[in-house]
């Protein structure tokens, strides 16, 4: 089974429109840590935003926030006031505690694609 | 622009060379990393580096050997390659081994590689 699922293999948003990518994720550790990834087509994945499992508010860093909704085990990424400079692929990301099975690494969804329309 | 810096950029080789990628970052951090990204998939992790020790090695072929000559560099030594190893190789530091959920990647660029 998928850890990380993404469903939207591409996306289309007009400029200054808000946006919002799905990410689900399985895992029975009660703690873990999701993280979104913003990669444009020069390759570099840069760093998004985060979210623990602990944390009781949903994080927001900027024009991004992150829905997270823990009983569903959905992290979705809400991107708001849209810009061109946004199309990009985006990956959910997840990293589960070290033990029972895992080694702490970062395990990514499939990614979204998403264009952002003058 | 990012702190994690891969040279070269793009590279082109022959099944028959040998050629190295190198990764550098001057964040302080005790974890580097290698991934493989073919087009259109997420990142597969290949080796990490934990104080400058190979911790984990996810069944990479012999064709592919890392270094890590001190805690700032990172190399993939390359040999023998074959044309389906021809993808973007991704470098990636974090402060500390990935023990802690909290722990973020700071990705490089990567070197996009072809093999012919």
């Amino acid at each position: 089974a998928q850890k990380i699922t993404q469903t939207q293999p591409g996306m289309f948003v007009q400029e200054k429109e808000a946006v919002t990518l799905d990410c689900t994720y399985d895992t029975s550790d009660p703690s873990y840590g999701l993280f979104w990834y913003k990669q444009p087509s020069s390759g570099e994945m840069i760093f998004l935003i985060y979210q623990g499992s602990y944390d009781q508010q949903n994080a927001t860093e900027g024009r991004y926030s992150l829905n997270f909704q823990k009983a569903r085990k959905s992290a979705n990424l809400v991107i708001s006031a849209s810009q061109l400079g946004d199309s990009a692929m985006y990956f959910c990301a997840m990293r589960e505690e070290v033990g029972s099975g895992s080694q702490g690494n970062l395990i990514f969804g499939k990614g979204t694609k998403l264009s952002v329309k003058p | 622009d990012t702190e994690v810096t891969q040279t070269p950029k793009h590279l082109v080789m022959g099944m028959t060379n040998k050629k190295s990628l190198k990764c550098e970052q001057h964040m302080g951090h005790r974890a580097m990393y290698w991934y493989k990204q073919k087009a259109k998939k997420p990142p597969e992790l290949m080796f990490v580096y934990s104080y400058e020790k190979l911790s984990i090695n996810e069944s990479v072929p012999s064709r592919f050997s890392p270094e890590c000559p001190n805690s700032s560099l990172l190399n993939l030594h390359l040999h023998a390659l074959q044309p389906e190893d021809s993808a973007l190789y991704l470098c990636a530091s974090s402060q500390v081994p990935g023990d802690s959920i909290y722990e973020k990647l700071f990705f490089g660029s990567g070197t996009q590689l072809s093999v012919l």
